[in-house]
C-alpha cells in the first residue's frame, strides 16, 4: 500500500542542523511533486516547501528561505529535508506529502517531531 | 500569520448542513486552485477538496466546494459526528511563490 514515512526527528539545540528523510512506496514517487508541511503544538497547518517531480524546481516560504533545503532522490523514493539555523519557533510536527496538485492523489506522512530547544 | 482567512469555530448538529469560508485575495485564491483538508485529532490532513470543487475518490459527496472571486468555501451535508476536526484551505500564492493554508476552522458537532 502507499506509504510515506518520515524519520530523522528529534530534541535539537538552537543553532543546530537537522535532516529529515521521508521514505516513499507503493506509488509512483518520481511522478509527483512532494511537499514539506509542519504544525507546531498546538497551531495550524504551515507548508514549507514543494520539489517537482524531477527535482528541477524548489519553493520555499519565507519563514525557512535560506535555512531550509528541500531535496530528492528518485532512484531511492526518498525526500528530504535539510534544516539549518534551527529556531525554538521551527518546534514542529513535519510531514512530507503529495496532494496540492490538479489529480487529487492524496499521501501524507504520520509526521516526524522535531523540537528546538537548549 | 496566514494570508487565507478563515472562521475560528464553526458548528451544528446532526444532518445539518455547515459552510466554511476561506477568504484570500486576488494572488491566491482569485487566481489559483483552491484545496481543502480535514484533520482529525492527532492524525495527518487528509484532502477533501482539490482543484476547487472535486472530489478525490473516496470523499463522500457530502463535502462539497466552490470558489467566487477571491473567496472559497467548503459545505458539509449531513453533518456527523465523525466530521468534527479542523478544517484548512489552501492555494498557491503569486506573490509568495508558495502555497499558504488557512487559519483553520474547527468545526464541533453538537
Amino acid at each position: 500500500q502507499v506509504q510515506l514515512v518520515e524519520s530523522g526527528g528529534g530534541v535539537v539545540q538552537p543553532g543546530k542542523s537537522l535532516r529529515l528523510s521521508c521514505a516513499a512506496s507503493g506509488f509512483t514517487f518520481s511522478a509527483y511533486d512532494i511537499h514539506w508541511v509542519r504544525q507546531a503544538p498546538g497551531k495550524g497547518l504551515e507548508w514549507l516547501a514543494v520539489i517537482s517531480y524531477d527535482g528541477r524546481i524548489e519553493y520555499y516560504a519565507d519563514s525557512v528561505k535560506g535555512r531550509f533545503t528541500i531535496s530528492r532522490d528518485n532512484s531511492k523514493n526518498a525526500l528530504y529535508l535539510q534544516m539549518n539555523s534551527l529556531k525554538p519557533e521551527d518546534t514542529a510536527v513535519y510531514y512530507c506529502a503529495t496532494g496540492l496538485d490538479d489529480y487529487g492523489d492524496d499521501y501524507w506522512g504520520q509526521g516526524a517531531l522535531v523540537t528546538v530547544s537548549s | 500569520q496566514s494570508v487565507l482567512t478563515q472562521p475560528p469555530s464553526a458548528s451544528g448538529t446532526p444532518g445539518q448542513r455547515v459552510t466554511i469560508s476561506c477568504s484570500g485575495s486576488r494572488s491566491n485564491i482569485g487566481s489559483n486552485h483552491v484545496y481543502w483538508y480535514q484533520q482529525l485529532p492527532g492524525t495527518a490532513p487528509k484532502l477533501l477538496i482539490y482543484s476547487n470543487d472535486r472530489r478525490p475518490s473516496g470523499v463522500p459527496d457530502r463535502f462539497s466546494g466552490s470558489k467566487s472571486g477571491t473567496s472559497a468555501s467548503l459545505a458539509i451535508g449531513g453533518l456527523r459526528s465523525e466530521d468534527e476536526a479542523d478544517y484548512y484551505c489552501a492555494s498557491w500564492d503569486d506573490s509568495l511563490n508558495g502555497f499558504v493554508f488557512g487559519t483553520g476552522t474547527k468545526v464541533t458537532v453538537l
